[in-house]
Parts: C-alpha cells; structure tokens; sequence
C-alpha cells in the first residue's frame, strides 16, 4: 500500500531554513507529483506546492515563490521541501500528500506530517 | 485565487443525529471538490473527491453534493468516531485551496 514516510521535527531559529523530506513506497515514485500542505497550529490547511518526481518540475503557491524549493531523489524515492529565511510564522506540520490519481488535484495519501518550529 | 468558505465554524451534534456542513468558493469550481476529516494528531483523510464521489473505505453515511460554488457535506446518524474537522478543498484552479474548516463536536 501507498506509504510516505516523512522525516522528524525541527527546530530552527528566526532567518534559518529547513530541508523536509519525505519517502514514498507502495507504488511507482515517478507516476504521481507529490505535493505539500502545512498547518500551523490550530489553524487550516495550506497548499504549498507540488513536484513532478521524474522531471523535477514544480508549481509553488505564489505566497511561497522565492523561499521554497522543492526536490527530488528518484534512487531513494523521496522528496524533499526546503524553506528559506523562516519566521515565526513558518511554525506549522507539514505533510507530503500524493493525490489519488495523476493530474488529479486532491489527495488520498498522506505523511505523517513533520512539525518545524521557529522560535528564537 | 479560489477562496472557500466554510460554515458554520463549529456545529453541535447529538450522536445519532445527522450535520450539514457547507462550503462557498469565491468562484465556480465546478464539481472540482473534495471533503476530507481530520482528527488530533493526525493527517487529513479524504472522504470525497467530485463533489458527491466517496473515497475508498468511507461509510454511505456520508454524503457530498453541490456544483459551481455551492457544496454540502452530510454526514447521517453521527457516530463517535465522526466528532472531527472537516475541510472542503477545491482542486479547479491553482493554488489549490482550502476552507478553514468546521469542527463537529458533541452536543
């Protein structure tokens, strides 16, 4: 069954980044863009962006352009989300979330979800 | 971008009793609508994907319907298990969007 396995929490400092992953398994890695949301405590969810993992193409939220960088991995089917010059309010889980078919745009599979704390 | 509305922010519910919940978008998303639940700790799930499409595994107690802006989320007879968050998404349009959610909470 579709897996995806994200890696653990951070905590970064104000102006920091942070490198996300997350690992699929279960299915054919390079068949499915994987995207990701966030969710800041207590508050909804957030779209970010998504990755092609064959090609390496990627679409980011406007609200993202500039500071995120999304990549892959294909020999260890994983990918990864990197955010740049953090703030308070990057505090947020973020999940991987592949959706339920390709090209489709909602989602059926999802990480564990990574919590990334800023805090000075 | 697409803005989705949900409401009400929270609903009391008996178990046992059915809860309507609904969602807005700003524009029309066609039937490019899912529903997901989601409980403490853990991830979303989909429950329903084209508006009225019910995911694998998800009970006939719930149900979506709704086209253009306007979309339900049903859910009959409660069940404990069902006392979560419920967010609609909509998958028209980039960036993908979501409402900020409904909690269903026991009355």
């Amino acid at each position: 069954q579709v897996q995806l396995d994200q890696s653990g929490a951070e905590v970064r400092k104000p102006g920091a980044s942070v490198k996300v992953s997350c690992k699929a398994s279960g299915y054919t890695f390079t068949d499915y863009y994987m995207n990701w949301v966030r969710q800041a405590p207590g508050q909804g969810l957030e779209w970010m962006g998504m990755i092609n993992p064959g090609g390496g193409r990627t679409t980011y939220a406007q609200k993202f352009q500039g500071r995120v960088s999304m990549t892959s991995d294909t020999s260890t089917s994983t990918v990864y989300l990197e955010l740049n010059s953090l703030t308070s309010e990057d505090t947020a889980v973020y999940y991987c979330a592949r959706p339920f078919s390709s090209g489709w745009g909602f989602f059926d599979s999802w990480g564990q979800g990574t919590l990334v704390t800023v805090s000075s | 971008e697409i803005v989705m509305t949900q409401s009400p922010a929270t609903l009391s519910v008996s178990p046992g009793e059915s809860a309507t919940l609904s969602c807005r978008a700003s524009q029309t998303v066609f039937t490019n609508l899912a529903w997901y639940q989601q409980k403490p700790g853990q991830a979303p799930r989909l429950l329903i994907y084209g508006a009225s499409t019910r995911a694998t595994g998800i009970p006939a107690r719930f149900s979506g319907s709704g086209s253009g802006t306007e979309f339900t989320l049903t859910i009959s007879s409660l069940q404990s298990e069902d006392f979560a968050l419920y967010y609609c998404q909509q998958y028209h349009n980039w960036p993908r969007t979501f409402g900020q959610g409904t909690k269903v909470e026991i009355k």
